[in-house]
């Protein structure tokens, strides 16, 4: 089992709000990473981190940024929610392996997002 | 286009019974090919992991196989339950070590029926 923890589980809010979605796990993985999903549709990489003050953007543009100022925790931030962010964000982490050894990956349980 | 495509995109079958779900995929170079377990509601959870050099590994009930050759590889699931329901996501690497680029399936939706 994982020790990588999202909360909120649920959010649903109103347009134009601000919220942040919280990301933090126990493993000390360096490798943290945000993904998007919607329904029947496949997981896309919108941020990631490869350890304190290090964050990329992903493959998916993306309204939202994120900050890495531990290492366990790792929080993505929406400053104003619209209806076109409405989905479910996945997070994940993992540990860097020696050259090849397969690196594995944990996710969280998720945050559904409904913006109205 | 490096892409993973995976069928059917749904599945029912009665409980007790066998299954295979398949993923077929383009990305080059290869690295690893991963199955995943996703229950609704909830993140993804790694049921195989196979590299190159292997072409098949197990998990209880589950078990994956891979053909580098053909770019397949399939994921069987034996005398199946209830709590097999959930969508089954097959994902590649084209990295090993650094987990560089994931090229993910959109996952088959298993229904096991009582």
């Amino acid at each position: 089992e994982a020790d990588i923890y999202q909360t909120p589980r649920y959010l649903v809010i109103g347009t134009g709000k601000k919220i942040t979605l919280e990301c933090s796990q126990t493993m000390g993985h360096d490798k943290m990473y945000w993904y998007q999903q919607d329904p029947g549709m496949e997981l896309h990489l919108i941020h990631y981190s490869y350890g304190v003050n290090s964050t990329e953007k992903g493959d998916l543009s993306s309204e939202s940024t994120v900050s890495r100022i531990r290492t366990e925790h790792f929080p993505l931030t929406l400053e104003s929610a619209r209806p076109s962010h409405t989905s479910q964000y996945l997070c994940a982490s993992s540990e860097y392996r020696p050259r090849g050894d397969v690196e594995k990956l944990f996710f969280g349980s998720g945050t559904q997002l409904s913006v109205l | 286009k490096n892409q993973v495509e995976q069928s059917p995109q749904s599945l029912i079958i009665l409980e007790g019974k066998n299954c295979t779900l398949q993923c077929n995929y383009t990305v080059s170079p290869f690295s690893n090919l991963r199955w995943y377990k996703q229950d609704t509601g909830r993140g993804p959870v790694s049921l195989t992991i196979m590299t190159f050099s292997e072409n098949t590994k197990s998990n209880g009930r589950y078990t994956a196989t891979l053909d580098a050759d053909t770019k397949q590889s399939s994921l069987h699931i034996t005398a199946s339950q209830l709590s097999d329901s959930a969508s089954y996501i097959c994902v590649v690497s084209d990295r090993g070590s650094t987990l560089g680029r994931l090229y993910f399936g959109r996952g088959t939706q298993l229904t096991v029926w009582p």
